[in-house]
């Protein structure tokens, strides 16, 4: 079936230092979201990735999408305490998004 | 309002009780959506209900009952779970348009539900 698999599974890094979580997709994806997870907290939209090649900012953090479009990736430039949870990709399935695994970021002071 | 309300945030259940758990959203949306996670684990598609009907069930156990009384309600209705039904409860919803069931998801705080 339909995969979506996310690397690495843990992060640990010094607050500071960049941080950056890969997705790749079995098949061709019309579309890739993230979504971040705090500790003790719920799945938020980040953004969703349309167009092949596709690079989008938000302050710290920059995703792009692969010209295959079967791969992504997010970026975090110098990472602060706020940024620790588990950042998770997905893509749409038949019938449903599937998620990737998640990457748990966490954030050595 | 952006929000998705979920009620309780936290519930204790012995395996022969009965308990429901409530979603509640007013962003219009028409596709709603329970979810369960395990700790360290993605969140996992239980029911789909798109404009109050239910669409799809990911072959979920009948002791997990699912109701839509309106366009903003989500119910989950609990019977005779197991332990290792122990998990944190997810509800979200999505605008329904184009790309439902696959379109963004709006996830709710969660029920914690602990199965003893």
């Amino acid at each position: 079936g339909q995969q979506v698999m996310q690397i690495p599974q843990y992060q640990h890094v010094q607050e500071g230092e960049d941080f950056t979580t890969y997705c790749n997709s079995s098949t061709t994806l019309s579309n890739i979201q993230w979504y971040k997870q705090r500790p003790g907290g719920h799945p938020v939209f980040l953004i969703q990735l349309v167009k092949s090649g596709e690079v989008k900012k938000q302050k710290r953090l920059t995703f792009q999408f692969g010209e295959a479009k079967k791969n992504s990736s997010l970026h975090i430039t110098a990472t602060q305490t706020t940024d620790v949870g588990t950042y998770f990709c997905a893509g749409p399935g038949d019938d449903k998004i599937i998620f990737g695994k998640g990457t748990r970021l966490h954030i050595l002071p | 309002d952006t929000e998705v309300t979920q009620t309780p945030k936290h519930l204790v259940m012995g395996m022969t009780n009965k308990k429901s758990l409530k979603c509640e959203q007013h962003m219009g949306h028409r596709a709603m959506y329970w979810y369960k996670q395990k700790a360290k684990k993605p969140p996992e598609l239980m029911f789909v209900y798109s404009y109050e009907k239910l669409s799809i069930n990911e072959s979920v156990p009948s002791r997990f009952s699912p109701e839509c009384p309106n366009s903003s309600l989500l119910n989950l209705h609990l019977h005779a779970l197991q332990p290792e039904d122990s998990a944190l409860y997810l509800c979200a919803s999505s605008q329904n348009r184009g790309a439902w069931p696959t379109d963004t998801q709006y996830f709710g705080p969660g029920t914690r539900l602990t199965v003893l």
